[in-house]
């Protein structure tokens, strides 16, 4: 089975530019993650998704972030404008069924390394 | 305001030994508690969970402890082996909100 997918590895950007991460989930997973974790840090949930809708986005800074699920499939998380401190990894996870009543595993990517100079 | 702690960063521990990784937490709504392990440039991967109705669940060499009136939870690695070097992250959710709280986590090397 493959595991979650993500692209870029790694990503360097100045200040203010424009940035977006990209995640495919294990098939057939409805639910979607988006942490971000700081060095010296554990990952903090950005934002979750039941299939293409947004569950919780309470912690998405959402002047300068923004994040989609088309199809209830891959989704994307852009950062415009960046600044110095969204330096971090940005790590997807899905789940099979985060609203089936049990508790699902959540299974990460391997994360993008950000890097804002 | 950090609700998961884990005030150990660092953790060295013979090969063939018992490894023991502890966590706070300070949230009573907590309800379900995970270790997560991670391995360099990858994603952390689950490693044994427990829910606040048990006080202990056991996975081959891992087992995890819970003390609910003492809001801590360990983690017990037995035995050691280096392949078990890498950075232990503890996690919880509860309280109707079902995200994870993650903790800071703590590296733990084997020495062969």
């Amino acid at each position: 089975e493959a595991g979650v997918a993500q692209s870029p590895r790694y990503k360097i950007i100045e200040k203010r530019q424009s940035v977006a991460f990209w995640c495919n989930p294990i098939s057939g997973h409805a639910t979607l993650y988006w942490y971000q974790q700081i060095l010296g840090q554990g990952p903090k949930l950005l934002i979750q998704f039941q299939n293409n809708g947004v569950v919780d986005d309470s912690q998405l800074p959402k002047d300068r972030f923004s994040a989609e699920r088309l199809k209830g499939v891959d989704s994307t998380l852009k950062i415009q404008p960046a600044k110095l401190e969204d330096s971090a990894v940005y790590l997807c996870a899905s789940s099979l069924d985060r609203l089936a009543g049990a508790w699902d595993t959540q299974y990460f990517g391997p994360g993008t390394r950000l890097t804002v100079l | 305001d950090q609700q998961v702690k884990q005030n150990s960063p660092s953790l060295s521990v013979q090969e063939g030994r018992i490894s023991i990784l502890n966590c706070d937490y300070t949230n009573s709504m907590f309800d379900y508690f995970l270790w997560y392990k991670k391995y360099p440039a990858e994603g952390p991967t689950f490693l044994i969970s427990i829910s606040s109705i048990k006080d202990k669940n056991e996975d081959g060499r891992f087992t995890v402890f819970l003390n609910k009136s003492a809001k801590h939870l360990s983690l017990h690695i037995v035995p050691s082996q280096p392949g078990d070097s890498a950075v232990y992250f503890c996690a919880a959710s509860g309280g109707g909100n079902e995200k994870l709280t993650f903790g800071t986590g703590t590296r733990l090397t084997i020495i062969p």
